[in-house]
């Protein structure tokens, strides 16, 4: 089962930063959260993942709170291409397996 | 890198046949890779964890004699949805996980189609 929460939908304009949040909150001390997109009819795709450190890339930035029981996707600047479903996950050991959630479907408006 | 492929992308066949799908791991070799279904407007449900040389485990709720999986290299994983029905229809989708990975980031490979008539 997934062990996160995520809002259904959201709208961003386009340009804007996109700021999506999520809660995990009985996440354990040595677990990533992942973030994932995935848009219509595609694989989903790689964002970012942190533990406990703020993370930037070249796609996003993840600012993790201290008690590590949520955290928030940043998207800088949104472009049109941005809209899809975001999906973040915390992994199930022991085998590590992804259960995804409902996600946040990102629609970006011109 | 980290590319994750899948063969074919989209598949008709007639209820009653086997169908199989392949997911190959292109630029890393995965000891891990995992098998997904999404119906629309559904997120993506784990089917089974596949592990290279070893037996797949499967999910609750999924049927092993039905979808057949077989991990026997490091970059290549496959499933045979046999005996095919109608509500087998659904995108398939597989990641892989790259071996000896400290961090457990999964690649996705970009789903395969199946339509059952």
């Amino acid at each position: 089962d997934a062990k996160t929460t995520q809002p259904p939908s959201m709208d961003c304009a386009e340009g804007r930063a996109a700021n999506l949040p999520c809660n995990h909150s009985t996440i354990s001390g040595n677990e990533y959260v992942y973030w994932y997109r995935q848009i219509h009819s595609q694989g989903p795709q790689y964002i970012i993942h942190g533990l406990k450190n703020n993370e930037t890339n070249e796609m996003a930035s993840l600012i993790i709170t201290e008690d590590r029981k949520s955290s928030t996707l940043i998207l800088p600047h949104a472009t049109l291409r941005d809209t899809a479903v975001y999906y973040c996950i915390v992994r199930v050991p022991p085998g590590n397996q992804f259960y995804f959630g409902t996600g946040t479907s990102l629609t970006v408006i011109p | 890198g980290a590319v994750v492929s899948q063969h074919p992308s989209w598949v008709i066949c007639k209820s009653g046949t086997s169908v199989k799908i392949e997911c190959r791991s292109l630029d890393f070799q995965a000891t891990t890779m995992f098998w997904y279904r999404q119906f629309p407007k559904q997120s993506l449900m784990l089917m089974a964890t596949s592990n290279e040389g070893s037996k797949a485990t499967y999910e609750q709720g999924v049927e092993k004699d039905k979808f057949l999986i077989n991990h026997a290299s490091l970059t290549l994983s496959t499933l045979t949805v046999t005996s095919a029905h109608p509500e087998d229809s659904s995108f398939y989708i597989c990641s892989a996980r790259e071996a000896g990975a400290v961090q457990e980031t999964q690649y996705f490979g970009p789903g395969t189609r199946l339509l059952v008539l």
